[in-house]
């Protein structure tokens, strides 16, 4: 059961540079979430989907694009990185008022 | 906008003594949720609080909601130095077609001294 799995766990990119962030679950979860956590900053949400074909931007949603490809993808892109987006970035997903699965994480820092 | 406040954000305690981690919020919300982190790891989900009132243990752990004064606080008993970890709380709040985004405190960073 691998519940939320996300790609790469970690990379580098020079500023300026692309890449997208991968995320899968395997839970039949509706919704699924980006969130990134700097230090002292606790989690803070990028961009959301509530279902398949859905997104809609969350907290801090500059400088990211997101695709919910199905029911089971949700990528997270930067199309031109900055050394601000340098950061933890996790993938959730959860059923309408259940609990919440995190995945392990991709740390991106962006020089 | 949703505000979510903890504290203390950092405590260093004894093994053994008993301590308080508080979550206060700033509008209403159904659900709210403990995680503990560790260095370089994922959330856990510890506990899910779902009406006023509720109380949920775990071990030595215990957590409760306070609906009406949008409090919920995060009780150590007896710690060991094996809850050494970054605390946070979250609050869950509609963000439209029926997914509900976590607002988070700022985590509180428990080291527990033997």
């Amino acid at each position: 059961n691998a519940g939320v799995t996300q790609t790469p766990k970690f990379q580098v990119l020079k500023t300026g540079q692309s890449m997208t962030l991968q995320c899968a679950q395997d839970m039949n979860h509706n919704s699924m979430y980006w969130y990134r956590q700097d230090p002292g900053m606790g989690l803070r949400l990028i961009y959301y989907s509530a279902s398949e074909g859905t997104t809609d931007k969350g907290e801090v949603p500059n400088g990211y694009n997101v695709s919910r490809l199905n029911k089971r993808e949700f990528s997270l892109r930067l199309e031109s990185a900055a050394p601000s987006q340098t950061s933890v970035y996790f993938c959730a997903s959860s059923f309408r008022a259940g609990g919440y699965t995190f995945g392990s994480g991709t740390r991106l820092t962006v020089v | 906008e949703l505000k979510v406040e903890q504290n203390p954000l950092f405590l260093s305690m004894q093994e053994g003594k008993n301590y308080t981690i508080y979550c206060n919020y700033s509008t209403t919300s159904d659900r709210l949720y403990w995680y503990r982190q560790d260095p370089g790891k994922s959330l856990e989900s510890l506990f899910v609080l779902l009406s006023n009132g509720a109380v949920k243990q775990e071990g030595r752990l215990m957590a409760s909601l306070d609906t009406k004064a949008r409090l919920s606080t995060l009780h150590i008993t007896a710690a060991v130095h094996d809850l050494s970890a970054t605390y946070f709380c979250a609050v869950a709040q509609y963000s439209g077609g029926g997914a509900d985004g976590l607002t988070f405190g700022k985590g509180t960073h428990l080291i527990i001294q033997p």
